[in-house]
């Protein structure tokens, strides 16, 4: 066990809908970063945020979002879903120094979602 | 734009026999992560190799790192089954930018799988 957890772990909706996955980040880590993984794309970072600041930004489409709270509980939001859409998402965390490298990513369990 | 390469993509070998995993990537980068993967579960960090010549050990794991050569090898020795997983070499980037962020690029993956 990572100490990242995310829920939920499996979404099933259709296309067109919006969804939202939560994570939260080990006891003491401020960097949380998504990644997507998929067959055809492998394994794709998507977003990093550091004490509630976007840091780094990857391959996110513009129907993506994302957003770290206060109490470092990090969302990323899906809309308008596509049937490619459908992989498994992953939330990781991270010491993070501020404007240089972190430690090892740790990685949550992950969400399975599927479009139909 | 950072490329990550693993190979081979698909190993199947007998117990008891050694055999290495490469991983060769395209830009300058000083830190790369090892990783582990069992079916439908999160990645499991293995090994964090922090500078050019190191090289660390875990049971019948063992990887080093070339930052020369861009080259980072991931050895089994006498593989048992409980080996059998995918396994994932990543390369840590830092975005140059003054809010810097960083990101772990993925390679392809290699499944192994070990053979009583």
């Amino acid at each position: 066990d990572s100490g990242v957890t995310q829920t939920p772990k499996h979404l099933i909706t259709a296309t067109g809908q919006r969804v939202t996955l939560r994570c939260s980040p080990r006891s003491g880590d401020l960097s949380v970063y998504w990644y997507q993984q998929s067959l055809d794309q492998g394994l794709q970072f998507l977003i990093q945020y550091y004490n509630g600041e976007e840091r780094a930004k990857g391959n996110i489409l513009e129907r993506f979002s994302a957003q770290q709270f206060p109490d470092l509980h990090s969302e990323l939001n899906l809309s308008s879903l596509e049937l490619g859409d459908s992989a498994l998402y992953f939330c990781a965390s991270g010491p993070g120094l501020a404007g240089g490298y972190t430690d090892t990513q740790y990685f949550g369990p992950g969400t399975r979602l599927t479009v139909l | 734009e950072l490329k990550v390469e693993q190979n081979p993509l698909f190993l199947s070998m007998q117990e008891g026999k050694n055999y290495t995993i490469y991983c060769n990537y395209s830009t300058t980068s000083d830190r790369l992560y090892w990783y582990r993967q069992d079916p439908g579960k999160s990645l499991e960090s293995l090994f964090v190799l922090l500078s050019n010549g190191a090289v660390k050990q875990e049971g019948r794991l063992m990887a080093s790192l070339d930052t020369k050569a861009r080259l980072s090898t991931l050895h089994i020795t006498a593989a048992v089954h409980d080996l059998s997983a995918t396994y994932f070499c990543a390369v840590d980037t830092r975005f140059p930018n003054n809010n810097a962020g960083n990101m772990l690029t993925f390679g392809g993956g290699t499944r192994l799988m070990v053979k009583p």
